[in-house]
């Protein structure tokens, strides 16, 4: 069975300071990973994916991730955080078999605090 | 296009009471998706559902059902409320291919007293 780490419940951060929240996963294969980003009283909304090609990802809002296959992570980053960027945060994973559909594992989520 | 809906946005049930959430997902999407999200168990898998047919589930009880409608639209029911099934209910939807990534409704929130 699949599984996902976020290690951190909340990383503090400075406003214009890049931002790293990190993502570990487990799962048998290759991985389909995704980020996804919650407001208060909001639904999520989808970041960035990984399925295959360039290990850097670029998504949203100017946030991008690195999958690396050695260490299992996929770590959201952000060159310079706004106080905008301020939300919970959760790394994802769908398991690349062909009976799993579209079910998503997540991690626990970390909460992103951007001081200005 | 419009996103993902569902309704309610906010109920209050009794325990023991049952309850049906709705959800409409975007337009051309065929997949439907259903997660409960409580701070102490996070964001869990309930079931997806593909052309009316329930394609996965989670590792709920039988007191967790759902379905999905021919245009698409799903509904979930809990049968039997407990005080744990307070929660966030999120629905989302993905449109049809390989590996696409799942757009959410804002939710509804449950609250059982």
């Amino acid at each position: 069975a699949q599984s996902v780490a976020q290690p951190e419940d909340q990383v503090n951060v400075a406003e214009g300071n890049p931002l790293t929240v990190k993502c570990t996963y487990s799962v048998s294969g290759n991985p389909y990973l995704f980020w996804y980003v919650q407001y208060p009283n909001r639904g999520l909304q989808f970041l960035l994916k990984y399925i295959t090609g360039d290990n850097l990802v670029k998504g949203s809002y100017g946030f991008e991730a690195e999958f690396n296959k050695s260490q299992t992570s996929f770590h959201l980053k952000k060159p310079s955080a706004l106080v905008s960027d301020s939300a919970l945060y959760f790394c994802a994973v769908r398991d690349p078999g062909g009976n799993a559909g579209n079910m998503l594992t997540f991690g626990g989520g970390t909460r992103l605090m951007v001081k200005p | 296009k419009a996103g993902v809906t569902q309704t309610p946005r906010y109920l209050i049930k009794t325990r023991g009471q049952q309850v049906t959430l709705s959800c409409s997902p975007i337009s051309g999407h065929r997949s439907v998706s259903w997660y409960q999200q409580t701070p102490g168990q996070g964001l869990q898998f309930l079931f997806e559902y593909f052309s009316e047919t329930q394609r996965n589930k989670g590792n709920f009880p039988g007191r967790f059902s759902g379905r999905q409608f021919s245009n698409s639209r799903s509904e979930m029911n809990v049968s039997t409320l407990e005080l744990g099934d307070s929660a966030l209910y999120l629905c989302a939807s993905s449109p049809p291919g390989p590996i696409y990534e799942q757009y959410f409704g804002p939710g509804t929130r449950l609250t059982v007293t």
